[in-house]
């Protein structure tokens, strides 16, 4: 079993749509989470980080983490043609100095 | 949040070629890592690189394969040694700023022929 699993999709929705991403995980000890936004032939961009459990929104973004259920999620309001790229979420134990466990990436396409 | 440039963008080597990969970061960090992305992957750490001190390496990654520099709180290269066509990925140099989170360079595309 993976440490962090998550639907490599393609998923495709129509604009304006709200999308849902989402990620699961095995170990409870994971404490900070991110979800990065990665476009074809570009570097992971950090869209969210957040530590423990909650919510955190940031313009048409919201994360979600629920540590009882080990399970995180993204959601995308209103979404874009230019929010079309591939969507990783990740994870440490520690702040500072500690290695990302990624998941998968979801490869989204908004279409016009 | 960090601005990190990586150099080169992209390269095409030939195979038992190296090509040292260099990264840069406008303000000191403790912490550098290197990640290795495989077409249609996910990202794999390489190794950590703490100034002053050697690599430390994740299993399956070894120094002589993967040999890194890290001469000062700013800066890092990654060398891809003794190249075969396996080795062709995108190699991303991130930082860790804490409280802020982890970024990345926007990676280096690397084809080996």
């Amino acid at each position: 079993q993976k440490e962090v699993e998550q639907d490599p999709g393609p998923l495709s929705v129509p604009e304006g749509a709200i999308v849902s991403l989402n990620c699961t995980y095995s170990n409870s000890a994971f404490q900070y989470f991110m979800w990065y936004r990665q476009y074809s032939r570009k570097g992971p961009e950090l869209l969210m980080y957040t530590y423990s459990s909650g919510n955190k929104e940031d313009g048409r973004f919201t994360a979600q983490v629920d540590k009882s259920s080990k399970y995180i999620s993204l959601f995308i309001r209103d979404s874009q043609p230019s929010d079309s790229a591939t969507y990783l979420c990740a994870m440490s134990f520690l702040q500072g100095a500690q290695k990302l466990v990624f998941g998968q990436g979801t490869r989204l396409t908004i279409n016009p | 949040s960090a601005v990190i440039s990586q150099k080169p963008s992209r390269d095409i080597c030939q195979r038992g070629t190296s090509l040292t990969i260099q990264c840069q970061v406008d303000s000191q960090v403790t912490m550098m890592f290197w990640y290795r992305q495989q077409p249609g992957q996910s990202l794999t750490l390489i190794a950590t690189a703490n100034q002053g001190s050697e690599a430390t390496y994740e299993s399956g990654f070894v120094i002589d394969k993967f040999p890194i520099s890290r001469p000062n709180l700013t800066f890092s290269t990654l060398t891809v040694s003794n190249m075969s066509p396996e080795d062709s990925s995108i190699y991303l140099c991130s930082v860790d700023t804490r409280d802020r989170g982890v970024f990345f360079g926007q990676g280096t595309r690397l084809t080996v022929v």
